[in-house]
């Protein structure tokens, strides 16, 4: 099974700060890197995925950072914002060629005014 | 918009009792999964499914069994509850891997179960 380190557990935020994600992982025959964004009561949602021929990918207020020879991606927040506050997971694939995740222990989001 | 629908989002059960879990999905996708989600491990895949009758062992298979007996529909079973299965379960589905599906995994809202 592949391990996935991701950091912090939890994180505070001033609203308008910036938040970064890390997560660390082992194999690198993976041509696919997602984040995933989960609310309270909800199921988790894709939020931004990067592919590894470009070292980052930007939506919105979203930034993935892709660092291939230190295998670890990382999730930007800009202009964080009070609805931004939600559990945020990496989720590379367990095995190239095959549809399994194998998700991070999450991240808990707090944004405050 | 794809919807994948959890039969319950609450459920109490006794130990010792056969539990289905019902996971319906309406975008007609090849894949399915099921996972759970404990606090400080993230989410754990128990078993998935790439077609009808077809299932494969996750990370944690142990104490759990799976039906697909429609494309649109799969089953988590404990034979036998016990109490370190209360847990989160969440169902997701995905359509068949190539290039660009294979980026979105869809999820239910999940069923909170405690076991007694």
């Amino acid at each position: 099974q592949q391990q996935v380190k991701q950091s912090p557990q939890s994180l505070i935020v001033q609203k308008g700060g910036i938040s970064i994600i890390n997560c660390a992982y082992e194999n690198t025959a993976f041509d696919y890197f997602p984040w995933y964004q989960q609310f309270p009561g909800k199921g988790p949602a894709l939020l931004i995925a990067i592919r590894p021929d470009v070292s980052e990918k930007k939506e919105g207020r979203f930034t993935i950072s892709f660092n291939k020879s230190a295998k670890q991606f990382s999730l930007h927040i800009m202009d964080s914002q009070p609805g931004d506050s939600a559990t945020y997971f990496c989720a590379p694939p367990s095995n190239f060629g095959n549809e399994k995740l194998t998700f991070g222990t999450g991240t808990r989001l707090t944004i405050i005014p | 918009d794809v919807k994948v629908t959890q039969s319950s989002r609450y459920l109490v059960k006794r130990t010792g009792e056969k539990v289905f879990l019902e996971c319906v999905q309406d975008m007609d996708h090849e894949n399915m999964f099921w996972y759970r989600q404990d606090p400080g491990l993230g989410l754990r895949l128990i078993y998935f499914s790439y077609d009808v009758k077809m299932k494969e062992k996750g990370d944690i298979p142990e104490g759990y069994s799976v039906s697909r007996e429609k494309k649109e529909r799969f089953s988590l079973i404990l034979e036998s509850a016990s109490t370190n299965q209360t847990s989160m379960y969440l169902c997701a589905s995905s359509p068949r891997w190539d290039p660009s599906p294979r980026e979105k995994l869809f999820f239910g809202s999940g069923t909170q179960l405690s076991v007694l």
